[in-house]
């Protein structure tokens, strides 16, 4: 089983539409949870932490269920820029420190 | 905030060549740096990690090395390079503060 898996979509969303990814991870000892933002052939940008009671930055809203091993991403009134890869990245402690393990990315794309 | 440059860029090298990517970090000391390689349709693979000069850990078998030679400088090498080294090389830094990590623009290898 892949530590961090997500759906690789694409997602198709007209523009201003909500969409919503998924991720799973295995690791039950996994501390921290982000989800990055990777533009075509570009490095991959944190987008948000993602907290235990869930957080909001503007139209982007993180959640996370430990219980079930499970973060979720939410865009609002989704912009044609907000077309990219949203990776989904669970964070362990490790003897590297805080090793980070990436999903695969889920693939948005906002069609006017 | 820090800043991580890399270079090069973009890069076409032929197999058996030896290969030299540098990265360095802006705005941080003591940070944890990180090489990452993203082959075409695939998530990002860590290669190695760093906690401070000279310490090296490797986290996947093959035919690349790193070194760290200053508190800010990680540098990934080959002595001969393979076709399954093509890939986009990420470098990585980590704040002793918090378990962010923030990535380079990164470099773009082609081996022919």
């Amino acid at each position: 089983r892949k530590e961090v898996e997500q759906d690789p979509g694409p997602f198709n969303v007209p523009e201003g539409a909500t969409v919503a990814f998924n991720c799973t991870y295995s690791n039950s000892a996994s501390q921290s949870f982000f989800w990055y933002r990777q533009d075509c052939r570009k490095e991959p940008k944190l987008l948000m932490s993602v907290y235990s009671s869930g957080n909001e930055d503007g139209r982007f809203t993180a959640q996370l269920n430990r219980a079930s091993q499970y973060i979720s991403l939410l865009i609002r009134d989704s912009k044609l820029s907000d077309s990219a890869t949203y990776l989904c990245v669970v964070s362990s402690l490790s003897n590297s420190g805080y090793a980070l393990n990436f999903g695969k990315g889920t693939s948005l794309l906002v069609t006017p | 905030s820090q800043t991580i440059h890399q270079w090069p860029a973009t890069l076409v090298q032929p197999v058996g060549s030896p290969l030299s990517l540098e990265c360095t970090v802006e705005g941080t000391s003591n940070p944890n740096l990180y090489w990452y390689r993203q082959a075409a349709g695939r998530g990002l693979q860590l290669l190695f990690y760093s906690v401070g000069i000279g310490q090296i850990s490797s986290e996947v078998p093959q035919n690349l090395s790193a070194s760290r030679p200053q508190d800010r400088q990680f540098i990934l090498s080959s002595k001969k390079l393979l076709l399954s080294d093509s890939g986009f090389y990420l470098c990585a830094c980590q704040t002793p503060s918090n378990n962010e990590q923030f990535f380079g623009p990164g470099t773009r290898l082609t081996v022919l």
